[in-house]
C-alpha cells in the first residue's frame, strides 16, 4: 500500500499561513493525492485534489513537486475554525483500495 | 455537489441488540460504497466496501456476521451492528466515490456516533 507520513500535529496562529506536508515515496504513476478535513465527530470533507504542480481552489493550494514523493497543503490565514485534522490520501481510486487507506493524520490546531 | 447522507447521527444500544444504519447517495449513483470506522483520537480504518447487488468485501479483521452490509439499490447501503457490544462503540462513516474520467473524489456522509451501553 501507498504509505503517507505526515506530522501529528501543527500549531498556528490566525491570520497565518499553514503548510502540512505529506511524504508518499510509493506513489504509482496513476496515483492522485487528495486531502480532506476532519472536525469532530463530522465525516471527513473533501479540501483538494492533484496529480502534479499546483493546485488552487477557493479554500486551499496543493503543491506537488516533480518527483511527486510528496505534497503540500496550504492553507492561507487560517482562522480559528481550521482548527481540525488534514489528512492526505494517495492512490487510484477506479483500481486499488489503497486511495481508500487514510493514515494517522495531521492535528492543526489554530489559536487566537 | 454531490451528497452522501447517514442517517441516524447517533444512536445508543443495549448490549445485544441490533443497530443499522442507513448510507443514502442524494443526487447520484453509487454502485460502491464504504464504510468505516472511527475510534476516539484515531484515523478511520476501513471495514468493508459495498457493492451494490453482490457481497461486500470485508477488509482482514473485520467479522462479516458482526457487521452485515446490504446495498440493495444504487442509491442506498445499510450497516448492520448485530448483537453489539460495549466494544463495538465507535464512529462509524460511509462514503462513496463521485465523478469519474481521472476526477474521481470520495465523498462522506456526516457518520453515526454508536454508543452500546
Amino acid at each position: 500500500l501507498a504509505k503517507t507520513t505526515q506530522p501529528i500535529s501543527m500549531d498556528s496562529y490566525e491570520g497565518q499561513e499553514v503548510n502540512i506536508t505529506c511524504s508518499h515515496n510509493n506513489i504509482a504513476t496513476n496515483d492522485y493525492i487528495t486531502w480532506y478535513q476532519q472536525f469532530p465527530s463530522q465525516g471527513p470533507r473533501f479540501i483538494i485534489q492533484g496529480y502534479k504542480t499546483k493546485v488552487t481552489n477557493e479554500v486551499a493550494s496543493l503543491f506537488i513537486p516533480a518527483d511527486r514523493k510528496s505534497s503540500t497543503l496550504s492553507l492561507p490565514r487560517v482562522s480559528l475554525s481550521d482548527t481540525a485534522v488534514y489528512y492526505c490520501l494517495v492512490g487510484d481510486m477506479r483500481t486499488g483500495r489503497r486511495a481508500l487507506t487514510f493514515g494517522s493524520g495531521t492535528r492543526l490546531q489554530v489559536q487566537p | 455537489g454531490a451528497v452522501v447522507s447517514q442517517h441516524p447521527s447517533w444512536v445508543i444500544c443495549k448490549s445485544g441488540t441490533s443497530v443499522k444504519i442507513e448510507c443514502r447517495s442524494l443526487d447520484f449513483q453509487a454502485t460502491t460504497m464504504f464504510w468505516y470506522r472511527q475510534f476516539p483520537k484515531q484515523s478511520l480504518m476501513l471495514m468493508a466496501t459495498s457493492n451494490e447487488g453482490s457481497k461486500a468485501t470485508y477488509e482482514q479483521g473485520v467479522e462479516k456476521d458482526k457487521f452485515l452490509i446490504n446495498h440493495a439499490s444504487l442509491t442506498l447501503s445499510t450497516l448492520t451492528v448485530t448483537s453489539a457490544h460495549p466494544e463495538d462503540s465507535s464512529f462509524y462513516i460511509c462514503s462513496a466515490i463521485v465523478g469519474g474520467d481521472n476526477n474521481e473524489k470520495l465523498f462522506f456522509g456526516s457518520g453515526t456516533q454508536l454508543s452500546v451501553l
